[in-house]
């Protein structure tokens, strides 16, 4: 399958950005993904971007896409301790029926 | 909406028992699909369905057999259970295939298997 790797952890301080990086292999991607998963729950699709954008922004997150560096990454504006939760990038893979997820980057914040 | 529901919440098994993962939307999505994930992995996809009727493998399907009998219900059977199989279970519902925008995944059920 395809490969989506991501760092496993991030710590910043309260009201700090976030930057959580993710690289993939399948370069027709046509949807990128970001999720949440906070602690006992299953995961929330919190943006996607499509390949022919280079970026998009929704509130305090934008999503930066470089195609042809296969990497993507969610910046969160001004981080609150309700952030803290894990966060997978994914990509639906060609010819497959499914999403690929990365490792998923457990996110802290430090009030 | 109660939205994807899945039970029991936490399992404990033998090797070699069986068991059933159930999996409800009560959302009419056409596509489910059922994802393990372990630690430092991700999630992997298991076996997905598009609709009553239709199953088709994932990443993962080795161990596990599923059935699609009403679009409401998705079940997932563990029919020898291994340790390998430890592991927290998803499942997850779309409108249809590829729709992720609204894709809507459950808590969870948590098994250890011993």
């Amino acid at each position: 399958g395809e490969d989506v790797e991501q760092s496993l952890f991030l710590s910043v301080r309260e009201g700090d950005s976030s930057v959580i990086n993710c690289t993939y292999t399948d370069s027709s991607s046509t949807y990128l993904y970001w999720y949440k998963q906070e602690p006992g729950a299953g995961l929330q699709l919190l943006t996607y971007i499509f390949s022919n954008m280079d970026m998009k922004q929704d509130q305090r997150l934008t999503v930066l896409l470089n195609k042809k560096d296969k990497h993507l990454s969610l910046r969160i504006a001004d981080t609150q301790t309700g952030d803290s939760a894990i966060y997978f990038c994914a990509e639906w893979g060609t010819g497959a029926n499914n999403l690929f997820f990365g490792t998923g980057t457990r996110l802290t914040v430090i009030p | 909406n109660a939205g994807v529901t899945q039970t029991p919440k936490f399992q404990v098994l033998k090797t070699g028992q069986s068991m059933t993962l159930q999996c409800a939307q009560d959302m009419n999505h056409e596509y489910m699909s059922w994802y393990r994930q372990d630690p430092g992995m991700g999630l992997r996809l298991i076996h997905y369905s598009v609709g009553a009727g239709i199953t088709d493998q994932g990443e993962v399907p080795n161990g596990y057999n599923v059935s699609r009998s009403t679009t409401e219900d998705f079940p997932l059977r563990l029919l020898s259970a291994a340790p390998s199989q430890t592991s927290v279970y998803f499942c997850a519902s779309s409108s249809i295939l590829m729709a992720v925008e609204t894709q809507y995944f459950g808590p969870g059920t948590r098994l250890l298997v011993l």
